[in-house]
């Protein structure tokens, strides 16, 4: 079983709808990020939570620390949307703090 | 400035080659790390740099070499390299050493060994 679980793996949705990723993690963290990547490579870093709620324009991130789950939350959903989401949790292996990344989730956002 | 830059951004190798992969931040970070990416697949970490030394080596093969000349500065040389190896390389970086905050990612360099 992977550390970090992202559901859904695809995500198709209409503009203007609102969308929402989770991501469960079963070790201890000390940080949680959201990631976007779009389609050529490059990542963007949205969110780094360790607690509550953040909100940058339509995006919102949630975490739950006692549940060990986060919320990426996209409201009015734009095609320019379109991407990978990527969970990835901070935790210490082997006496070293790493990234974990989940798998991603690819959304596709429809005109 | 506040982003990574990486060069090339694509570059076509041979087994035989000598190559390397360049990564350059100006926004004063001092922990830089290199990711490898294959398609579909999450980013796995290969090499974090802590204030230019070498914290974390995930294993990596010999054939893949980083090199921290200095603080905005990072490079990864390539030797013997297998076409399992073709991959998006990303660079990051953090402020305040490998235990911080948000990484900040590059564009990633798209190897492909023939």
């Amino acid at each position: 079983k992977n550390e970090v679980e992202q559901s859904p793996q695809n995500l198709t949705a209409q503009e203007g709808e609102f969308i929402t990723i989770n991501c469960s993690y079963s070790v201890g963290i000390s940080a949680l990020h959201w990631l976007q990547q779009h389609p050529g490579g490059g990542i963007v870093s949205l969110f780094m939570l360790s607690s509550g709620k953040k909100k940058h324009g339509r995006l919102i991130a949630t975490i739950n620390i006692q549940e060990k789950h986060s919320s990426l939350h996209i409201t009015a959903s734009h095609p320019r949307d379109s991407a990978v989401y990527i969970c990835a949790v901070r935790t210490t292996q082997g006496g070293s703090e790493k990234l974990v990344f989940g798998k991603g989730t690819k959304l596709t956002v429809n005109p | 400035d506040t982003e990574v830059t990486q060069t090339p951004k694509h570059l076509v190798m041979g087994m035989t080659n000598k190559k390397s992969l360049k990564c350059e931040q100006h926004m004063g970070h001092r922990a830089m790390y290199w990711y490898k990416q294959k398609a579909k697949k999450p980013p796995e970490l290969m090499f974090v740099y802590s204030y230019e030394k070498l914290s974390i080596n995930e294993s990596v093969p010999s054939r893949f070499s980083p090199e921290c000349p200095n603080s905005s500065l990072l490079n990864l040389h390539l030797h013997a390299l297998q076409p399992e190896d073709s991959a998006l390389y990303l660079c990051a970086s953090s402020p305040r050493g490998a235990h911080t905050d948000t990484q900040y990612f590059g564009p990633g360099t798209r190897l492909t060994v023939l």
